[in-house]
């Protein structure tokens, strides 16, 4: 089974700087999708960005770009100059392109505060 | 386009009660999901459909049915609630699989005494 590891519980940044969450999963296959998500105090889920294993270059979506490496099972959220809007919870997730759904696997996230 | 919304909001039940939570999509998605979050992890799948009248079970299934009777909905039952099921419930839908995003309702905050 796949999982989805968030090592920090809680990260800190201060407004206009650049901060990296981390995201490593554990899986098998060869061709899977990644995800982060941001779930802000409003419980909300909204999808922030997402990765196709298969593409080597790194997502991004306006101040929002990842560091995927492969071969290190690893997935990181970059986010430059931060927002005070940006503070909310951070959810990497995990989906195979088959089978179970396509389900997304969780990791425990990360909290992100913005210092003004 | 409402997109993904659930009924109610928040609920408190005793040991032992029944309830069905209710999601609707208006976005003619053929993917639906019950998920559950619980206070420092993240989403874990309970059930999920892959188009009308099909359901299918997930990661955490025990204690709960679902229904797709109509395309756009689908609801999520606790036959017997215990305090174990107090958690905060999210319904999703996704158009395909893979790479398609998948839309969250707002949740479901279920408290169970």
């Amino acid at each position: 089974a796949q999982t989805v590891t968030q090592s920090q519980p809680e990260m800190s940044v201060q407004e206009a700087e650049t901060v990296t969450l981390s995201c490593t999963y554990d899986t098998s296959e060869s061709d899977y999708y990644l995800f982060w998500y941001k779930q802000p105090p409003s419980r909300q889920m909204i999808l922030v960005i997402r990765q196709e294993a298969y593409k080597q270059q790194n997502a991004t979506e306006n101040r929002f770009s990842v560091n995927f490496q492969k071969a290190a099972k690893s997935f990181s959220l970059k986010i430059s100059d931060s927002q005070l809007g940006d503070a909310a919870m951070y959810f990497c997730a995990y989906r195979r392109p088959w089978g179970a759904g396509n389900m997304l696997t969780f990791g425990g996230g990360t909290r992100l505060m913005v210092k003004p | 386009n409402a997109g993904v919304t659930q009924t109610p909001k928040f609920r408190v039940l005793k040991t032992g009660q029944s309830m069905t939570l209710l999601c609707a999509q208006d976005m003619n998605h053929e993917y639906m999901y019950w998920y559950r979050q619980d206070p420092g992890m993240g989403l874990r799948l309970i059930h999920y459909s892959v188009g009308e009248g099909t359901t299918a079970k997930g990661e955490v299934p025990d204690g709960y049915n679902v229904s797709r009777l109509k395309k756009q909905n689908f609801l999520l039952g606790l036959e017997s609630a215990a305090p174990s099921q107090t958690s905060v419930y999210f319904c999703a839908s996704s158009y395909g699989t893979g790479y398609n995003e998948q839309f969250f309702g707002p949740g479901t905050r279920l408290t169970v005494l």
